[in-house]
């Protein structure tokens, strides 16, 4: 079965306490970025990747790290945790065919930071 | 950067009536615009998408029209039925770095 995978579903941290949200897809896509959505703001992009070892900044970068060793892995790291990083965290993939291709998405992640 | 807005940002409807939402961007590159529906609790999932290319697309109960000189698109959704609840979230990408840039979502709630 296509899909992409986070984990964990849910993650209660404490501020400062490094953490990272593993996300995984088995469809081979090239096209792989990190969104949070917050209430009334949508999905807002954290970084992307267009390939093994290509990442780049999305919208809302700071306080993130990503990594692309292998192409079906793309990981978030919060360093150092804090209370503003509380949120609800897509992880998705595509691929690089055309004009535009479906975004798959990750069943989420809820991290709170307290 | 690209910035897409979406309004309403709720939206009721008797079940049977229409829905509309609506959805406009800045970028004029952007070329690709498609629709996702969130369920409560669920992932995103793709509805409905358009090209540049293309001034509407239908399938079933529910259409997409785009309007590229005005910048602004739309979702249609015709019959509406308790399932159509959820969230509606509109994006548009210019395609190279395939970022899409999402709306602010529309919780759209059927009436019985």
């Amino acid at each position: 079965e296509a899909q992409v995978t986070q984990n964990p579903r849910y993650l209660i941290t404490v501020t400062g306490k490094k953490l990272t949200v593993t996300c995984s897809q088995n469809m081979n896509h090239e096209y792989m970025s990190w969104y949070r959505q917050d209430p009334g703001l949508g999905l807002r992009q954290i970084y992307y990747s267009m390939n093994v070892e290509v990442t780049d900044k999305g919208d809302v970068p700071e306080g993130y790290k990503v990594s692309r060793k292998e192409k079906r892995n793309f990981p978030l790291i919060l360093e150092s945790p804090s209370p503003n990083q509380t949120s609800l965290y897509f992880c998705a993939s595509s691929s690089s065919g055309g004009v535009g291709t479906e975004a798959f998405f990750g069943q989420g992640t809820r991290l709170t930071v307290v | 950067g690209e910035n897409v807005e979406q309004h309403p940002s709720t939206l009721s409807v008797q079940e049977g009536d229409s829905a509309v939402i609506k959805c406009t961007y800045s970028d004029s590159a952007s070329n690709y615009f498609p629709w996702y529906k969130q369920e409560l609790g669920k992932r995103p999932q793709l509805i409905i998408d358009i090209r540049s290319n293309v001034g509407e697309k239908k399938d079933q109960r529910i259409a997409v029209t785009l309007n590229k000189t005005a910048k602004h698109f739309s979702l249609h959704i015709t019959e509406t039925q308790p399932e159509d609840s959820a969230v509606y979230f509109c994006a548009a990408s210019s395609g190279s770095a395939r970022q899409l840039t999402f709306g602010s979502g529309t919780q759209l709630t059927v009436l019985p």
